[in-house]
């Protein structure tokens, strides 16, 4: 079965920092891996996609990297806003179902 | 816009009653899942359908029922037999016919409480 790790589990900085969160599975045999952000009491929202076959994908601020073969996915999010707050996870896909297979997040605190 | 409608936003529960979450999606998604959130957890899986009438049990489905009659809807029905229903439950789909390609769609969640 799929585990998946999320280091560190909180994560304070002050504005316009960089973050840096890291995700590792166990399985490297996964389809796809996704990065979500969740706002407390909320449901989750995508950040970032990336297809077993790419190293990288960037969507403004975030970057989220993949090394299949490590079973490892990092996230970063440059210069770091209050409005980052929140906690981000990190999901593989890893059957044709479909079924995601969460870390328990790490939680993120931006101060101004 | 297309999206998913979880309702209600939160939603209170005796003792030995069922209650029934819905979830809509008007994306055309042919998958639907049900994951449950705890406190200081990962979201664990409780059921999933990949088509109409049909669905399959996830890692936590005990106390739990589902049915697919709509390719849009795919409501949680909590059962007496769950004892420890507390918890926040969130709705999700993913189109199948690039399905693995596109991501999965989240709704906004029920947050259920036994009182």
């Amino acid at each position: 079965k799929q585990e998946v790790t999320q280091i560190p589990a909180a994560l304070s900085v002050p504005e316009g920092e960089n973050l840096v969160l890291n995700c590792s599975f166990t399985d490297s045999a996964i389809y796809n891996l996704q990065w979500f952000r969740q706002d407390p009491g909320k449901g989750l929202t995508s950040l970032l996609l990336i297809q077993s076959s790419q190293r990288e994908q960037t969507s403004g601020r975030l970057n989220a990297s993949l090394d299949k073969s490590s079973g490892r996915s990092t996230l970063y999010i440059a210069a770091s806003q209050p409005g980052d707050s929140a906690t981000y996870l990190c999901a593989p896909i890893t059957d044709s179902w479909g079924k995601l297979q969460f870390g328990a997040g790490t939680q993120v605190v931006v101060t101004p | 816009d297309g999206g998913i409608t979880q309702s209600p936003k939160y939603l209170f529960r005796k003792e030995g009653q069922n209650v029934t979450l819905s979830c809509e999606q008007n994306l055309n998604h042919d998958a639907m899942y049900w994951y449950r959130q705890d406190p200081g957890q990962g979201l664990r899986l409780i059921y999933y359908s990949q088509i109409v009438n049909d669905f399959q049990k996830g890692d936590i489905a005990e106390g739990y029922s589902v049915s697919r009659e709509k390719k849009e809807s795919f409501p949680l029905t909590v059962t007496s037999a769950q004892k420890n229903p507390t918890a926040f439950y969130l709705c999700a789909s993913l189109g199948t016919a690039d399905s693995l390609k596109d991501g999965y769609t989240f709704g906004s969640g029920t947050r259920l409480t036994v009182v």
